[in-house]
């Protein structure tokens, strides 16, 4: 009964290659956002997608491509991936804007 | 986004004793929100402030949303060894969908 599920919880990979993570919510909530968290823990929002439409992307990198096939789920493609790319990426949810924050386990990518 | 202010960046405090930490921002934010992280976990939110000088409690945690909406605070009394972990606070505009995050106080509890 997970209310916001992230996969996979790890991800080694090499510089250049393509990877996903994926994020699913079964709160029912309308919106969803990708937060990344820096090697100091600093976490710092990416997207924010309400209803399957993007709400906010904040000066991400074009490699970094977000998709919402529904409600309930927001996919992260990273293409190109970098060393600067290292990081634990977070996906939360809420019921819409203004409200509360759900945050999935996190994934713990690893570029080397 | 905003960047907010958050301090002390870490404590190591003996059990029993009582913490206190602050967040402050140039900007006015309608919400301000506390969480905790602990080690490979997601951020769960602790107290949530809707308005300004509201003072909250969650059983030995209290927050204050500042009246100049620039700042807030989160109190602990009494730590326990499992209150361990990084608090973070964030600050949320009208526009409402991203969080501002403070760069977060990791609390260390020793028995």
């Amino acid at each position: 009964d997970t209310a916001v599920s992230q996969t996979p919880k790890y991800l080694v990979t090499q510089m250049g290659n393509d990877k996903s993570i994926k994020c699913e919510q079964n709160l029912g909530h309308d919106t969803m956002y990708w937060y990344k968290q820096d090697s100091k823990k600093f976490l710092k929002i990416m997207f924010s997608y309400n209803n399957k439409e993007l709400i906010i992307n904040e000066t991400v990198p074009n490699r970094f491509s977000p998709k919402s096939p529904d409600k309930a789920h927001l996919n992260l493609h990273i293409n190109s991936l970098e060393l600067g790319d290292s990081a634990v990426y977070f996906c939360a949810s809420s019921p819409g804007a203004q409200e509360t924050q759900y945050f999935g386990p996190g994934t713990r990518l690893l570029v080397l | 986004g905003q960047q907010l202010n958050q301090s002390p960046q870490s404590m190591f405090i003996q059990e029993g004793e009582d913490v206190s930490m602050n967040c402050t921002s140039s900007s006015i934010f309608n919400t301000w929100l506390w969480y905790k992280q602990e080690p490979g976990e997601g951020p769960v939110l602790l107290i949530a402030l809707y308005k300004a000088g509201e003072l909250t409690s969650n059983g030995r945690l209290t927050a204050q949303f500042g009246i100049t909406r620039k700042d807030s605070f989160l109190n602990i009394s009494a730590s326990i060894p499992s209150d361990v972990g990084i608090y973070f606070c964030a600050g949320q505009t009208w526009s409402g969908y991203a969080l501002n995050f403070g760069k977060g106080t990791s609390l260390l509890v020793t028995p």
